[in-house]
């Protein structure tokens, strides 16, 4: 099975922009979360997605949205770029259906700069 | 609110060394526990996992014990290789509806030869 893929893998933007960033599931998994790695910060939840509807959120301002399509895959958009969004940004899926005990599988991240 | 609390690194060992890396939490309900690892260059990946109270994860030598009367989840290996060199994040998964998961700060590892 495929694992789960993120694009891109690197990214240079300025403040003031906007940033789309992808993430396409395990074949079957129908869950999919965020999350913003920083050495500071460490990894922090963003949100969790679950057919097409957002079940869980993070403590994260409302610049950062997501959203789920029909096949699973996931977007997660950042406007208004600010310095300190500097960050790997993992996506992760699971089947979706066994709650706290649902195993995620991390893709390989994106990398994003802001300058 | 919930947390979870992980030892400080960077951790040096020696191989076939003894290897503790501590982990306590705090949450309300009937959280999972997590330990993830995150090799040089590669992704985060799932080294154990424990659902509830008294569950034993174990993987690769690796093993942890959910503890509920102490809110703790401590990682453990017998004897370290080099190649077990990796940050170790501790982690929480709790509901309802899904999930949201709280992850530690992460410990560094580094196994000598």
């Amino acid at each position: 099975k495929a694992g789960v893929t993120q694009t891109p893998r690197y990214l240079i933007k300025t403040r003031g922009q906007q940033v789309t960033l992808s993430c396409s599931p395990i074949s079957g998994h129908r869950s999919v979360s965020w999350y913003q790695q920083t050495p500071g910060q460490g990894l922090q939840f963003l949100f969790e997605y679950f057919s097409e509807t957002q079940r869980n959120k993070g403590n994260f301002p409302g610049r950062f949205s997501g959203r789920q399509f029909s096949n699973s895959r996931s977007e997660m958009n950042v406007s208004t770029l600010e310095l300190g969004d500097s960050a790997l940004y993992l996506c992760a899926s699971s089947v979706g259906l066994a709650g706290t005990t649902d195993t995620q599988y991390f893709g390989p991240g994106t990398r994003l700069t802001v300058l | 609110g919930n947390s979870v609390t992980q030892m400080e690194g960077p951790v040096t060992l020696s191989e076939e060394a003894f290897l503790t890396i501590n982990c306590t939490y705090t949450a309300t309900g009937y959280p999972s526990l997590f330990w993830y690892v995150q090799y040089p260059g590669e992704g985060l990946q799932l080294l154990l996992k424990a659902t509830k109270a008294d569950d034993k994860g174990s993987n690769k030598g690796f093993e942890a014990t959910y503890r509920k009367e102490t809110t703790s989840f401590h990682l453990e290996k017998g004897s370290v290789q080099v190649s077990d060199s990796a940050v170790y994040f501790c982690a929480l998964n709790y509901g309802p509806g899904g999930f949201k998961t709280i992850f530690g700060a992460g410990t560094r590892l580094f196994v000598k030869a």
